[in-house]
């Protein structure tokens, strides 16, 4: 079956650096989506990437879709305390089912 | 306001009951979806369901079932609980499958002592 491979599983920054998350999958994706989230919360979707080589920004958020489909990244620039959760990829094969990545869970230290 | 709502929020059962978890969303999707999220905050689909269709993980034990009276509910009932059922449940809605994004509800925290 189709599996999205997410990493790093955990990332912990220092407030003011980057933070990178990269999903990978083994099969050529139609679309992948994003989400993000926070303890205690419940996923919210940021955002969907369709064509190859997209990439997309939402304030300091970077989310780019790889040419052959079948990877993606979400790039935080200069990361703040609200950035803190869990943020998923998913993506979707063809007529399968959207597969949510493990997720990657990130602490920003203050 | 809520778009995707469930109830209860919380939930504590004791093994070998029945238990049900509400779901309702107001957003006019045509498609819903159960998750499961475990200790480790894998997501994973239990169900999907729209008018025609309804599509079940084949990992999810028969003791689960989804209930929709109508499209804009789909309902969750588990029998003969097991310790391994605890877990976190969403319900989530999307305009379509796959193609749009997933609207989550604030979850229900399922545990079976």
């Amino acid at each position: 079956g189709q599996q999205v491979m997410q990493i790093p599983q955990y990332q912990h920054v220092q407030e003011g650096e980057d933070f990178t998350t990269y999903c990978n999958s083994s099969t050529t994706l139609s679309n992948i989506q994003w989400y993000k989230q926070r303890p205690g919360g419940h996923p919210v979707f940021l955002i969907q990437l369709v064509k190859s080589g997209e990439v997309k920004k939402q304030k300091r958020l970077t989310f780019q879709f790889g040419e052959a489909k079948k990877n993606s990244s979400l790039h935080i620039t200069a990361t703040q305390t609200t950035d803190v959760g869990t943020y998923f990829c998913a993506g979707r094969a063809g007529s399968y089912q959207l597969t949510f990545g493990k997720g990657t869970k990130l602490s920003v230290i203050p | 306001d809520t778009a995707v709502s469930q109830t209860p929020k919380y939930l504590v059962t004791q093994m070998g009951n029945d238990k049900s978890i509400k779901c309702e969303q107001n957003l006019g999707h045509d498609t819903m979806y159960w998750y499961k999220q475990d200790s480790k905050k894998f997501l994973k689909i239990m169900f999907s369901y729209n008018n025609k269709e309804l599509i079940i993980n084949e990992t999810v034990p028969n003791r689960f079932s989804p209930k929709s009276p109508d499209k804009a509910h789909l309902n969750l009932h588990i029998n003969s609980l097991e310790l391994g059922d605890s877990a976190v449940y969403f319900c989530a809605s999307s305009r379509g499958e796959g193609n749009y994004g997933y609207t989550f509800g604030s979850g229900t925290r399922l545990t079976v002592v």
